[in-house]
């Protein structure tokens, strides 16, 4: 079945370092990931998103970089801030099999825990 | 702009009683609602989903239900809640031309 694995990792990095956090998917059929970063007690909060005919996609200090060949996906962070401290999930979708509800219909990874310290 | 509610935001219920959570949407016109849980140290699992008013799809099998009594209305239930029905309940839409958003969720523990 589909899935989305990332490997209990936890990372701790110093402050106006950069953050790469990764993400294995599974399903070669995904042709839409989308990474989230979740604080303590809140739902998570939409960071970036890539589809399946892009290999690297800029955000604001974030990069999200697709390599379908050994299906992998990684979020960047660049100048790493205290305030980035949080849970970070990647996700996928394939919007295929979604139909209707195409960007909505999500398989989760488990997270990384990111630990920035001043 | 699009905003989101979920209440309440804690919730302690015995075994075997009803449960309700709410979820209302404004700022969108026919979105595509969503309930997903989230159980402790896990990723987010996908129950429910609804791409209009009264049409409710299950992911998987479980003890509860969901219902769209209105557009921008998603409603989460239980007759009867079990221990392992604990989590972290949350609530999300879509649109075509937006990624998921959630809402801040409902932590929920069956005593």
């Amino acid at each position: 079945g589909e899935s989305v694995g990332l490997h209990l990792p936890t990372l701790s990095v110093q402050e106006g370092d950069n953050s790469i956090i990764n993400c294995a998917y599974s399903n070669s059929a995904s042709d839409y990931f989308i990474w989230y970063k979740q604080e303590s007690g809140k739902g998570p909060q939409f960071i970036i998103d890539i589809r399946s005919n892009m290999d690297k996609r800029q955000g604001q200090r974030v990069t999200v970089l697709l390599n379908k060949t050994v299906k992998h996906l990684s979020l960047q962070i660049a100048a790493t801030q205290p305030g980035d401290s949080a849970v970070y999930f990647c996700a996928e979708n394939n919007s295929q099999k979604a139909g209707g509800t195409s960007y909505g219909k999500l398989t989760f990874g488990q997270g990384t825990i990111l630990t920035v310290h001043p | 702009s699009q905003t989101i509610h979920q209440w309440p935001a804690t919730l302690v219920q015995p075994v075997g009683s009803p449960l309700s959570l709410e979820c209302t949407v404004e700022g969108t016109s026919n979105p595509n609602l969503y309930w997903y849980r989230q159980a402790a140290g896990r990723g987010l699992q996908l129950l429910f989903y609804s791409v209009g008013i009264g049409q409710i799809s299950s992911e998987v099998p479980q003890n509860l239900s969901a219902s769209r009594p209105q557009d921008r209305q998603f409603i989460l239930s239980s007759k009867k809640l079990l221990l392992s029905d604990s989590g972290f309940y949350l609530c999300a839409w879509t649109d075509p031309n937006s990624p998921l958003h959630f809402g801040n969720g409902t932590r929920l523990t069956v005593t």
